[in-house]
């Protein structure tokens, strides 16, 4: 596609449920990031993928969160039993290869969560 | 383990005026360091790109300088707009293949 796209781009939901983000990169790009925006913060990595593998996944949480990537293309973070604390705005990112000296990230817009 | 500070947390300008947005870090063992802007409500989108052989970037009224001995870089803005109103975002690409970011400057430019 154009660019990174990620579904939903707002979701509200109840604390306890699972979700699902999803996250479509660049074509042809290998490396796919996860990171989370909490309200007035910075940027927190949560893992990335080098096609269908996960090298690093040291920014995850905790273990009700999970990565998984298939195809080497469309990328699902998922959320289980949600907590009030999960709520921030998830943010995917694509780059050709793992980053080195000159990659760029491409950032798609977001998934707003909001767990009541 | 790395860390990225940015400095002012906001600043608000009147049109017109040069500005500067700075970025520290404290592992100098990086590949580039990249700037950013986030507009309310939107992802972020890459402004400059410093490789740790360069010392700056320009693009436009942007130039971003680094400093990588001293774990320093700025962001500086010539004759700013109203439309330049964002946050910007710096980012270190450390040896572990992702960026690590500061909290970013919020940056309003008043007509």
């Amino acid at each position: 596609g154009a660019g990174v796209s990620q579904s939903p781009s707002n979701k509200v939901t109840e604390k306890g449920k699972d979700v699902e983000l999803r996250c479509d990169p660049i074509s042809g790009h290998t490396a796919l990031y996860w990171y989370r925006q909490s309200l007035g913060q910075g940027l927190e990595f949560l893992i990335y993928f080098q096609g269908n593998s996960a090298p690093d996944k040291s920014g995850l949480p905790s273990d009700r969160f999970s990565a998984e990537r298939t195809g080497g293309s469309v990328s699902t973070l998922t959320i289980q039993r949600t907590q009030q604390e999960d709520s921030a705005v998830y943010l995917c990112a694509s780059s050709f290869n793992v980053l080195g000296a000159n990659e760029k990230l491409f950032f798609g817009s977001g998934t707003q969560l909001s767990v009541l | 383990k790395q860390e990225v500070t940015q400095i002012p947390a906001a600043l608000s300008v009147p049109e017109g005026e040069n500005l500067v947005l700075n970025c520290s870090f404290t592992d100098s063992a990086i590949y580039n360091l990249q700037w950013f802007r986030q507009d309310p409500g939107k992802g972020l989108t890459s402004l400059l790109l410093i490789q740790s052989s360069q010392r700056e970037q320009t693009s436009g009224r942007l130039n971003a300088s680094l400093d990588k001995s001293s774990g320093r870089s700025t962001l500086y803005i010539a004759a700013s707009q109203p439309g330049d109103s964002a946050t910007y975002l710096c980012a270190v690409n450390g040896q572990g293949g992702k960026l690590i970011f500061g909290q970013g400057t919020e940056l309003s430019v008043k007509p």
